[in-house]
C-alpha cells in the first residue's frame, strides 16, 4: 500500500542550527512522484519542491536542500541557518499513477512542525 | 498565484444542517480535489474530479458528496453535518501529475 511517513512530529530548533525534516514513503510503483509542502500559521499551503522517481539528484534551493534517494524509500529535507520565519508544518507527499480515471492520487503525510526560536 | 478561491472561509453550524463548499478555480485545470486537515491526520483525500461531471472517491468519502458541473466550480456537500466533520477542508487543482496548488482553506465547525 502507498505510504508516507513523517516521524518527527515536532522539532525546535534555534535560529541559524541546520534542521533536517525526514520523510520515508513506500509505493509499489516505478514511476511516481514527490513533493514538499510547507504550512505556515497563516494556513495555506505553499508549493516548495517536486521531484520525479526517475531523478535522484539533489536540489538545492538557497537554504533549503533535499536528498531523494530510492534505495531507502526516503526524500528528506534539510534548511540549513534555519530562520524565524521557517517555522512551519512540513508536508512530504507521494503522488503515482490510479489505474481508473487516468488521474494521479496523492498521499501526504501527517506534517513535522518546525519551530525556530530566535 | 494559482488562481483558487474556496468558500465561505469561515462557517458556523449546527449538528444534522446541510452544509455546501465551494471551489472555483481560474485556471482551467483539469483536475480538482477536496481534502480535510485534522490534527494527527495531515491531509486526507476526500473526492476528486478528474472532469465536467467526472468525480471519484477519496479515502474518507463518507457522509460527503461532490459535483462539478463546469470546469472551474467544485461542490463539496456534507448532506447532514456532524460534529466529527468540523476540520479545515482545503480544496486543490492541478494539471495531473504536476503539482496541486492549494485554496485558502475552509475552517467548518459543527455543534
Amino acid at each position: 500500500a502507498q505510504k508516507v511517513t513523517q516521524a518527527q512530529t515536532e522539532i525546535s530548533v534555534v535560529e541559524k542550527e541546520d534542521v533536517t525534516l525526514d520523510c520515508v514513503y513506500e509505493t509499489r510503483d516505478t514511476t511516481y512522484y514527490l513533493f514538499w509542502y510547507k504550512q505556515p500559521p497563516s494556513g495555506e499551503l505553499v508549493f516548495l519542491i517536486r521531484r520525479n522517481s526517475f531523478d535522484e539528484q539533489n536540489e538545492i534551493s538557497g537554504r533549503y536542500s533535499w536528498n531523494f534517494q530510492k534505495s531507502t524509500s526516503s526524500f528528506n529535507f534539510t534548511i540549513t541557518a534555519s530562520q524565524v520565519v521557517d517555522s512551519a508544518v512540513y508536508f512530504c507527499a507521494l503522488s503515482e499513477p490510479r489505474t481508473t480515471s487516468g488521474t494521479y492520487k496523492y498521499i501526504f503525510g501527517t506534517g513535522t512542525r518546525l519551530k525556530v526560536l530566535a | 498565484d494559482a488562481g483558487i478561491t474556496q468558500s465561505p472561509r469561515h462557517k458556523v453550524t449546527e449538528t444534522g444542517t446541510p452544509v455546501t463548499l465551494r471551489c472555483h478555480q481560474t485556471e482551467n485545470h483539469r483536475y480538482m480535489y477536496w481534502y480535510r486537515q485534522d490534527p494527527g491526520h495531515g491531509l486526507r483525500l476526500i473526492h476528486y474530479s478528474y472532469g465536467v461531471k467526472d468525480t471519484d472517491k477519496g479515502e474518507v468519502s463518507d457522509g460527503y458528496s461532490v459535483s462539478r458541473s463546469k470546469t472551474e466550480d467544485f461542490l463539496l456537500t456534507l448532506e447532514s453535518a456532524t460534529s466529527s466533520q468540523t476540520s479545515v477542508y482545503f480544496c486543490a487543482i492541478s494539471p495531473n501529475n504536476q503539482p496541486q496548488h492549494f485554496g485558502d482553506g475552509t475552517r467548518l465547525s459543527i455543534l
